[in-house]
């Protein structure tokens, strides 16, 4: 079974400054994909940026980048210069190989102060 | 290009009635997905269509059923509704399902059941 870890319930950070919400995993199948995505009140479910088990380098999306460790099973989520528009909840989620679903956390609300 | 469109964005029901939510996914995209999102149990999946077949079902009693149609858009059924599915239902939308290509999800149904 694939399981998500978001040990941050809530993250603080002042806007222009960078900020890491947590994600590990935990998961037998020896490929799948990570996914991070932005959820703000209005509830859309946002995409932001993508990174596949075999990928040799970190994913970036613009201000969005992820911190991948394999051997730690951590998929980081980076936001460079915080924004006000960045506040909102945060999930990562995964997929396994084949028709599964994506296995989600129970997510990080951003809040981004001026 | 249009995103995923849900429809309709609030819903009020009875205890003891019937709603359908409707899906329509990206052009182009064969694979929709739904999840119902509450506080207390976070995001969960509910099934995955492709190509008018259910692939996938996720640990939900029968009164949640679904469907697809030819034109890839697709309907989410809950009968004898009870308090406990009031819920943000989300679909999305992906272009084969079991590759790790990006979910794409819609706006989402918020639905209060009384």
């Amino acid at each position: 079974a694939q399981k998500i870890t978001q040990t941050q319930p809530g993250m603080f950070v002042q806007e222009k400054e960078a900020v890491t919400l947590d994600c590990t995993y935990d998961t037998s199948d020896p490929s799948y994909g990570l996914f991070w995505y932005k959820q703000p009140s209005s509830g859309e479910m946002i995409f932001l940026i993508y990174q596949g088990s075999y990928d040799q380098q970190n994913a970036t999306e613009g201000r969005y980048s992820l911190n991948f460790q394999k051997a730690r099973k951590s998929a980081n989520l980076v936001i460079s210069a915080s924004q006000l528009g960045d506040s909102a909840m945060y999930f990562c989620a995964m997929r396994g190989p084949g028709f599964q679903k994506l296995v989600f956390g129970t997510g990080t609300r951003l809040l981004v102060s001026p | 290009k249009a995103g995923v469109t849900q429809t309709p964005r609030y819903l009020i029901k009875t205890r003891g009635q019937q709603v359908t939510l409707s899906c329509s996914p990206i052009s182009g995209h064969r694979s929709v997905s739904w999840y119902q999102q509450t506080p207390g149990q976070g995001l969960q999946f509910l099934f995955e269509y492709f190509s008018e077949t259910q692939r996938n079902k996720g640990n939900f009693p029968g009164r949640f059923s679904g469907r697809q149609f030819s034109n890839s858009r697709s309907e989410m059924n809950v009968s004898t509704l009870e308090l406990g599915d009031s819920a943000l239902y989300l679909c999305a939308s992906s272009l084969e399902g079991r590759d790790f290509s990006g979910a794409f999800f819609g706006q989402g149904t918020r639905l209060t059941v009384v």
